[in-house]
């Protein structure tokens, strides 16, 4: 298998633009998770999907972030308009029944 | 609710020292436990982990045993090598019937630097 795909592993934009994050998760897989890591707030938890539904989602941290996962083999992340203090790496994940996370290679955000 | 902490960081060693990053938990039931590692540059993977009490993860030289009477988690390595440089996150997971479900709830995480 080829893990969790993340795209685009780099993104770099400006103040109001619109930001989109695009995750594949493994196959069978049932849950999706969104994080965020930066070094001041460490790994953030943004939402998680159980079977494409989206379960918890007080993560998000305004209503600039919107996810959706239109069925179970993909799942997007949108920031719109995006602000400087959105730059961060946001890590896709799912996992097996017995707990394992399998983390993607995450995409690195900056926002000019 | 459900919490981990971890012994903060950041911890440097010389190689071949002796590793423990301490993990404790709050949870209710019986939570499934994991390592997870963070290497520069790249997501979080697996390490071990532990599903009842007693059990002993295991897995590069690692170990946790799962501590219920003092609910702990402490990773362990006998001698670390440079390599072992990264991040290390304690987590738990709840479980019903064998399965675990929702989401991981994690450490802050634990930065270690092994120096030659």
């Amino acid at each position: 298998d080829a893990g969790v795909i993340q795209s685009p592993r780099h993104e770099v934009t400006e103040m109001g633009q619109e930001v989109t994050l695009r995750c594949k998760p493994i196959s069978g897989h049932d849950y999706l998770f969104w994080y965020r890591q930066t070094m001041m707030r460490g790994l953030e938890l943004l939402i998680y999907f159980n079977n494409n539904v989206p379960i918890d989602d007080s993560g998000m941290p305004e209503d600039r972030f919107s996810a959706k996962m239109p069925n179970a083999s993909f799942s997007t992340l949108k920031i719109q308009p995006s602000e400087p203090r959105d730059s961060a790496v946001y890590f896709c994940a799912s996992r097996t029944l017995t707990g394992e996370l399998f983390f993607g290679e995450g995409s690195r955000l900056t926002v000019l | 609710g459900n919490s981990v902490t971890q012994m903060e960081g950041p911890v440097t060693l010389s190689e071949e020292a002796f590793l423990t990053i301490n993990c404790t938990y709050t949870a209710t039931g019986y939570p499934s436990l994991f390592w997870y590692v963070q290497y520069p540059g790249e997501g979080l993977q697996l390490l071990l982990k532990a599903t009842k009490a007693d059990d002993k993860g295991s897995n590069k030289g690692f170990e946790a045993t799962y501590r219920k009477e003092t609910t702990s988690f402490h990773l362990e390595k006998g001698s670390v090598q440079v390599s072992d440089s990264a991040v290390y996150f304690c987590a738990l997971s709840k479980n019903a019937g064998g399965t675990s479900y929702g989401k991981l709830t994690f450490g802050q995480g634990t930065i270690l630097t092994v120096h030659p």
